[in-house]
């Protein structure tokens, strides 16, 4: 596609339920990546994908979060047992291999744990 | 802990003005640092920034890295309405691409 997208834009959940957020990396992107963006705070790394591995998950927040790439292209994120604090704007990037830093952003999908 | 740092945190400018907005960082194993646009929710790449002393520069933008004191700068010349939006500052350290993000800083440009 032309960009990264992501869905479902938003998403309204209540505690304890589990939410699967999905992106589609710009074609031909074989890195991935996920981010949380919190209320007024930074952009937080959640995990990094080579292809369908991953190398680097060392910023989930705990084993309620997980995430799989498919195929190479698609990932989702899961998240169980949602709490409070897992409300935040999750961000999808994608970037190709030899330009790791250079990423692309997708929409994000906003999580509101109720 | 990798950190970085964006000040000021917000601004509020007119249209015309000069911004500098400030980026500071302290990571083990330096490779690059990066400055992103969100206006509304995807932020989009601006610059990225690997060695000391080399302005990059697009438009009315540019920017510049001091890996000696450890920060970079962000210059917005002759602003207009449309700059108003976050400028993220990241900071990689790692052979991944895991960017360490600072907060943002929250321009505002009034016509």
């Amino acid at each position: 596609g032309a960009g990264v997208s992501q869905s479902p834009s938003n998403k309204v959940t209540e505690k304890g339920k589990d939410v699967e957020l999905r992106c589609d990396p710009i074609s031909g992107h074989t890195a991935l990546y996920w981010y949380r963006q919190s209320l007024g705070q930074g952009l937080e790394f959640l995990i990094y994908f080579q292809g369908n591995s991953a190398p680097d998950k060392s910023g989930l927040p705990s084993d309620r979060f997980s995430a799989e790439r498919t195929g190479g292209s698609v990932s989702t994120l899961t998240i169980q047992r949602t709490q409070q604090e897992d409300s935040a704007v999750y961000l999808c990037a994608s970037s190709l291999v030899g330009h790791l830093y250079e990423q692309y952003f997708g929409p994000g999908t906003r999580l509101t744990v109720t | 802990e990798d950190k970085v740092v964006q000040s000021p945190l917000s601004l509020v400018v007119h249209e015309g003005d000069t911004v500098t907005l400030n980026c500071s960082y302290e990571v083990t194993n330096f490779r690059s640092l990066l400055w992103y646009k969100q206006e509304k929710k995807a932020p989009t790449f601006l610059f990225m920034l690997t060695s000391s002393g080399i302005e990059k520069k697009s438009g009315r933008l540019s920017s510049i890295l001091d890996k000696k004191e450890l920060f970079s700068i962000l210059n917005i010349t002759a602003t207009q309405t449309g700059d108003s939006a976050v400028y993220l500052c990241a900071v990689s350290s790692s052979n991944t691409g895991k960017l360490i993000f600072g907060q943002g800083t929250t321009l505002q440009v009034k016509p």
